[in-house]
């Protein structure tokens, strides 16, 4: 059974780093072709994605957020770590990780819901 | 790169079929056939319905299809359900240096 689940902190102060881990279960992200991404949800709106490791440690990034995001694995752990630097309240919305292979993603968490207020 | 433009609303009865529509570039929906179809829940977060334009992940109803033409693809859901009410939202792989894009999402009424 493959679960992933998403931790971090609820509220962030704008100019903060946020930090998220991802924690998964059920796959290898050392399997070819497997990879695990973020995906974020302001209140209302429509997904957008953020960012991509693969099983190789390539990483890819949105062009619009590049700049301000970090993503890295530790397969000991089985986690995914995603940093965001200087949060702004633009940035609310709930974020989630997904099992990603064949071009898809085949499986989410819950997601976590990232408030960025003073 | 842009959202996948997506019609915001759709809706149909009970027993219905309603089809969404993705409308992308030839830089993603039209260069590759790695288009994807969520649904979501309210509250929920997203279920793969539809993978590499038209297949099924394992548990999928025949009653969702996908299909793909030019920079458009499309998702049909046939014998509309109640449990069908949801937003749904593409994606398709866009290229190595940006390899994701979403659709701007479409919220399906059962009548």
């Amino acid at each position: 059974q493959i679960t992933l689940k998403e931790s971090g902190p609820t509220l962030v102060k704008p100019t903060q780093t946020l930090t998220l881990t991802c924690t998964f279960s059920g796959f290898s992200l050392t399997t070819s072709g497997v990879g695990v991404g973020w995906i974020r949800q302001p209140p209302g709106k429509a997904l957008e994605w953020l960012a991509l490791i693969y099983w190789n440690d390539e990483k890819r990034f949105s062009p619009s957020l590049k700049s301000r995001l970090t993503i890295t694995k530790d397969t000991s752990k089985n986690q995914v770590v995603l940093t965001m630097t200087n949060m702004d309240p633009v940035d609310t919305a709930t974020y989630y990780c997904a099992r990603y292979a064949s071009g898809s993603y085949f499986y989410w968490g819950q997601g976590t819901l990232v408030t960025v207020s003073s | 790169q842009s959202a996948l433009t997506q019609p915001p609303s759709a809706s149909g009865s009970p027993g219905q079929s309603v089809t969404i529509s993705c409308t992308g570039t030839s830089s993603d929906v039209g260069g590759y056939n790695y288009v994807s179809w969520y649904q979501q829940h309210p509250g929920k977060a997203p279920k793969l319905m539809i993978y590499e334009v038209s297949k099924r992940p394992s548990g999928v109803p025949d009653r969702f299809s996908g299909s793909k033409s030019g920079n458009t693809a499309s998702l049909t859901v046939s014998g509309l359900q109640a449990e069908d009410e949801a937003d749904y939202y593409c994606s398709s792989y866009a290229g190595s240096n940006n390899p994701y894009v979403f659709g701007t999402g479409t919220k399906v009424t059962v009548l």
